[in-house]
């Protein structure tokens, strides 16, 4: 089946550890991205990927840092840096690479909870 | 600037009424239009979406929203819902000059038994 797998659904960490968030898909989309859901909030982009080897930040990249060295799988690791990082990290995808005129398919979604 | 409006935070119907939600987006050239439903803990479907031709589309589950350029909207309808409709429905506008997706904030759906 294709789809997306974000792995794992939750992770807890202590406060002042990076952690890195899994994202892998298999539909052979050439856009990936990351965004971030507070309680009772929509979603805002932190980056974005539109090919291989190449990102860029979204609405609230700060604290946040990716990379997309396959097509496959684009990581997203949650720094120190990041001054509230509990929320619920949702993963997506789509056929759009520079023209971005596509759906975007999502993953389950990692919460992480950071003490 | 571009922007998704969801005027309603929070809408409760009963089982078997009918529904609509709204959406409103900046205007703007050539949008292409998207609902997405959410339940709680899980990831985003895509329910429908309009790209061009016909302005009103139908989608997954007994849904359909029609696309007014005039009023800037596209909302979405079910004629009947059902329990198993509870959850939080997101509009999203993407703008062909653009190269990600704008999402509303959100309109959770309840339903009364």
């Amino acid at each position: 089946d294709g789809g997306i797998t974000q792995s794992p659904k939750y992770l807890f960490r202590k406060e002042g550890q990076n952690v890195t968030l899994s994202c892998e898909q298999n539909l052979n989309h050439d856009a990936m991205y990351w965004y971030r859901q507070d309680p009772g909030q929509g979603l805002r982009l932190i980056y974005y990927s539109q090919i291989v080897n190449d990102f860029q930040k979204g609405d609230i990249a700060e604290g946040y840092s990716v990379s997309r060295e396959k097509k496959e799988s684009f990581p997203l690791t949650v720094t120190s840096a990041q001054k509230n990082p509990t929320a619920f990290y949702l993963c997506a995808s789509s056929m759009g690479g520079k023209t971005g005129t596509y759906e975007q398919y999502f993953g389950p979604g990692t919460r992480l909870t950071v003490t | 600037a571009q922007s998704v409006t969801q005027p309603d935070i929070h809408i409760t119907v009963s089982e078997g009424a009918s529904l609509e939600l709204r959406c409103n987006y900046s205007y703007g050239a050539t949008p292409y239009l998207f609902w997405y439903v959410q339940s709680p803990g899980q990831g985003l479907q895509l329910l429908l979406k309009y790209f061009s031709g016909d302005t009103l589309v139908q989608g997954i589950k007994g849904f359909e929203a029609e696309f007014k350029r005039s009023q800037s909207s596209f909302n979405l309808r079910k004629p009947s819902v059902h329990w198993s409709d509870a959850a939080e429905y997101f509009c999203a506008v993407l703008y062909s000059s653009a190269s990600k997706i704008i999402f509303g904030s959100g309109t959770r759906l309840s339903i009364r038994p």
